[in-house]
């Protein structure tokens, strides 16, 4: 247990379908991120909020999108996905500051988008 | 541009030392770091080393920086089944807003 919870595990999908992905920590963190794992590729930061606010969007397409509405909750939701995004999406949070970047993970939503 | 490359497997036997090799190009990093992936779950941060420091222990693990070959490695003593994960080199760029830059993983598979 990190301390990030994220639901739901997992997730089936059709192309059509609007689904909405959630992540709370519990930490007292004031940054949290979304990440994309797929097979044979490094993790891919979609985007990060700092106290709430947006600071990186990494190029994301336009069918993802983030809501942070505070410091503890982060969600994705999607709409119109393609096969090619069933992956495995992390969240994560830090306590952003000037030290190591040391980011606490939950266990992931497993996507299928079919 | 950054990139970071590990080899994708290794297998140890059990009771045996286990090191995994990391390659990173950026010379500007403040820290890496070795993260763990076990099946089904997120990644969970093993420890991390600043970048003027050569070498860092923390009990079974053990971290060597060469910043000159731009080169990381986790050594597991006395590994056990409990440690076949994937392990993940991180290197925190901190000229790029501090975006972590990751490996693909080394997948250690540990055997009785």
């Amino acid at each position: 247990e990190t301390g990030v919870t994220q639901t739901p595990r997992h997730l089936v999908m059709g192309m059509t379908n609007k689904k909405s992905l959630k992540c709370e920590q519990h930490l007292g963190h004031n940054a949290m991120y979304w990440y994309k794992q797929s097979a044979k590729k490094p993790l891919e930061l979609m985007f990060v909020y700092n106290f709430k606010e947006q600071t990186e969007n990494n190029s994301v397409p336009s069918r993802f999108s983030p809501e942070c509405p505070n410091s503890s909750h982060l969600f994705l939701h999607l709409h119109t996905l393609q096969p090619e995004d069933s992956a495995l999406y992390l969240c994560a949070s830090n306590r952003a500051s000037g030290g190591p970047d040391t980011q606490y993970f939950g266990p992931g939503t497993r996507l299928t988008v079919l | 541009g950054e990139d970071v490359e590990q080899s994708l497997f290794l297998s140890v036997r059990e009771g045996d030392s286990s090191v995994i090799n990391c390659t990173y190009t950026d010379s500007s990093s403040t820290y890496l770091y070795w993260y763990k992936q076990e099946p089904g779950a997120g990644l969970q941060l093993l420890t991390y080393i600043f970048s003027n420091m050569d070498m860092k222990q923390d009990q079974r693990l053990t971290v060597l920086l060469n910043k000159k070959d731009k080169h990381l490695s986790l050594r597991i003593a006395d590994t056990q089944t409990g440690d076949s994960a994937i392990y993940f080199c991180a290197e925190d760029n901190a000229g790029n807003n501090r975006k972590l830059i990751w490996g693909l993983g080394t997948s250690l598979a540990v055997n009785p």
